[in-house]
């Protein structure tokens, strides 16, 4: 079975860190780009992070550019989102997706979506 | 980067109805969007890829269609489980969401 499963998330303080994971597992993780979507509570999907099957290909939402870095481990089936200088208005659920295009670039979509992971951003 | 103007925000219709939900993008992003449905606390499901793709196992009921930078999704017929939000994806570049369509039961 295609599953994604992410972690990480807590009550964190304004300004500090956080590293969320999502682990993989029913198929290859190196074939894949992988994505990072969250929603705050009571409101629609924004999505967060993009990075290519190879990554060499990152992309980011101007919401986060420059706070939060988004990485993968291939060997350990893994993605990760290191979100740093955290601000209440990042307070959501974070998913993590697989691509749906083998070595595409989410052209067609989000096929495959993890349970989230809370995030509260607060003092 | 590229904005998806979503509408109605929320719609009420009954079981048996065709419902019709529209994303306008900001600017040419040719048939690259997607439909996905959520239902309350639950991850989204991908429903239609590529503008008009059906996603494996999602019923026929469901078609997506486009005219420029408009882009339609319809239920056609609607079902007890249909009730749920709807938000389109731009998958161009940056891919941004639409706002969200709630389909509640009239």
């Amino acid at each position: 079975e295609v599953q994604l499963v992410e972690s990480g998330g807590g009550l964190v303080q304004p300004g500090r860190s956080l590293r969320l994971s999502c682990a993989a597992s029913g198929f290859t993780l190196d074939d894949y780009a992988m994505h990072w979507v969250r929603q705050a509570p009571g409101r629609g999907l924004e999505w967060v992070s993009t990075i290519s099957w190879r990554s060499d290909t990152i992309a980011y939402a101007d919401s986060v550019k420059g706070r939060f870095t988004i990485s993968r481990d291939n060997a350990k089936n893994s993605l990760y989102l290191q979100m740093n200088s955290l601000r209440p208005e990042d307070t959501a659920l974070y998913y993590c997706g697989k691509d749906k295009s083998p070595k595409g670039y989410f052209d067609y979509g989000v096929d495959v979506w993890g349970q989230g992971t809370t995030v509260t951003v607060s003092s | 980067d590229i904005q998806m103007t979503q509408s109605p925000s929320s719609v009420s219709a009954s079981v048996g109805d065709t419902v019709t939900i529209t994303c306008r993008a900001s600017q040419g992003i040719g048939t690259w969007l997607a439909w996905y449905q959520q239902k309350p606390g639950k991850a989204p499901k991908l429903l239609i890829y590529a503008t008009s793709s059906l996603q494996t196992g999602v019923p026929s009921r469901f078609s997506g269609s486009r005219s420029g930078t408009d882009f339609t999704l319809t239920i056609s017929s609607l079902q007890p489980e249909d009730f749920a939000t709807y938000y389109c994806q731009q998958t161009h570049s940056g891919p941004t969401f639409g706002g969200g369509t709630k389909v509640e039961i009239k």
